[in-house]
């Protein structure tokens, strides 16, 4: 069974902190991994990750995806209250892209 | 360009009932996936729509059935409902072959 995991479940942190989120995966047929930020409702595309050690940038948010030890971590420097959110991280599986999540990580940023 | 649109954004329903949800993909999108989100979890994937069929299949029962329409649009449809099918239900598009999907804003389903 398809597998994704991510840690921490919970974190809070004070702004201005620099933050990272992991997500480690067990699956079969891989072809992509996806961060997600979810506030309320809609999970908001972040990044799209399909080759190891390529570092997707945008703004104060990285990614980078090791596809040898199974596992991609998300960076957030400078955070700010507004970085509060649920990340998830997905793995896009087979030729249909079918996303397995994990659990995803509840991040707060207190000022 | 709009994203993907869902609706409705609310539903109370009562067990034993069953309810339709509609997503619009987001222009240009010819997949529909659906997903199921209970508290506290990420989504779970439901099926896939491509070509107005159902293309895959996640772990859910028959009571979950759905449609895509020509116009790629798509609908959930969910029979005898259950307490545990409280959630939110998430419509996602994307590209056929490609894997960066766009999710709409859901619909929060409480069954009582």
């Amino acid at each position: 069974e398809d597998k994704v995991v991510q840690s921490p479940l919970s974190l809070v942190v004070h702004e201005g902190d620099t933050v990272t989120l992991n997500c480690s995966y067990e699956v079969t047929n891989f072809r992509s991994l996806l961060w997600y930020k979810q506030e309320k409702k809609a999970p908001t595309f972040l990044f799209m990750l399909t080759s190891s050690g390529i570092e997707k940038k945008s703004g104060r948010l990285s990614s980078i995806l090791d596809k040898k030890e199974l596992f991609s971590i998300l960076n957030i420097t400078a955070t700010q209250t507004g970085d509060s959110a649920v990340y998830l991280c997905a793995v896009g599986v087979g030729s249909n892209y079918k996303l397995t999540f994990g659990k995803g990580t509840l991040l707060t940023v207190n000022p | 360009d709009a994203g993907v649109t869902q609706s409705p954004t609310h539903l109370i329903k009562t067990r034993g009932q069953q309810v339709t949800l509609r997503c619009s993909p987001k222009s240009g999108h010819d997949t529909v996936s659906w997903y199921q989100q209970a508290l506290g979890q990420g989504p779970q994937f439901i099926f896939q729509y491509y070509e107005e069929e159902e293309r895959q299949r996640g772990n859910f029962p028959d009571r979950f059935s759905g449609h895509q329409f020509p116009n790629y649009s798509s609908e959930l449809n969910v029979n005898a409902l259950l307490l545990g099918d409280s959630a939110l239900y998430l419509c996602a598009s994307s590209f056929a072959g490609t894997a960066e999907a766009f999710f709409g804003q859901g619909t929060r389903l409480t069954v009582v």
